[in-house]
């Protein structure tokens, strides 16, 4: 079946440290997509960072780094000097072949960061 | 940089009521999405639209229908609101099947 797991419901960080966010992903496709949004409190859903299945290096947007270990089926986020905005959801989503030439994002159930002063 | 736009933050509704949500996108995106969200059960799809007319069912389509008429324009339609469907939803475009997904700030439901 097609999963996302997050096992960490929610995690701590101190302001201007690294934190690593887990991803865990169950898939028989060969063509996926890994994707990381951040919500915050206010509701909207921000896109942060994608990496392909078939992509050799890891994916990186400024702070946020992407650790890809396809063997593994892990897809964690990484973000480096952690700020006190960085304090929201985060969620993990996959995307996999449906509906004809479309696809569907199958997500987890986030994990919960607090950045602390 | 591409906008999202949900008709309404919040909103409340009788039990019965024929709700519309509302969802405006400015980039052309072929597809576009409706999800609601809900603790401990994540983001789930209703419905999906990969072209004006054309939709597909997600996971939790009953109880709900949706309209795209237009490129731009997706609503989903609550045809008798219940209570069970009080919960935030968010809508979604993307250019292309697998590319990233933009939302929208997300309609807070209450049904009464």
């Amino acid at each position: 079946a097609q999963k996302i797991t997050q096992t960490q419901p929610g995690m701590f960080v101190q302001e201007k440290e690294a934190v690593t966010l887990d991803c865990t992903y169950d898939t028989s496709d060969q063509s996926y997509g890994l994707f990381w949004y951040k919500q915050p409190s206010s509701g909207e859903m921000i896109f942060l960072i994608y990496q392909g299945s078939y992509d050799e290096q890891n994916a990186t947007e400024g702070r946020y780094s992407l650790n890809f270990q396809k063997a593994r089926k892990s897809a964690n986020l990484v973000i480096s000097a952690s700020q006190l905005g960085d304090s929201a959801m985060y969620f993990c989503a996959m995307s996999r072949p449906w509906a004809g030439n479309n696809r569907k994002l199958i997500w987890g159930l986030g994990t919960s960061l607090a950045v602390n002063p | 940089d591409v906008k999202v736009t949900q008709s309404s933050r919040y909103l409340v509704k009788r039990t019965g009521e024929k709700v519309f949500l509302e969802c405006v996108q400015d980039m052309d995106h072929e597809n576009m999405f409706w999800y609601r969200q809900d603790p401990g059960l994540g983001l789930r799809l209703i419905y999906f639209s990969y072209d004006v007319k054309m939709k597909e069912k997600g996971d939790i389509p009953e109880g709900y229908s949706v309209s795209r008429e237009k490129k731009e324009r997706f609503s989903l339609i609550l045809e008798s609101a219940s209570t069970n469907q009080t919960s935030m939803y968010l809508c979604a475009s993307s250019l292309r099947g697998g590319s990233e997904a933009f939302f929208g700030q997300g309609t807070r439901l209450t049904v009464v």
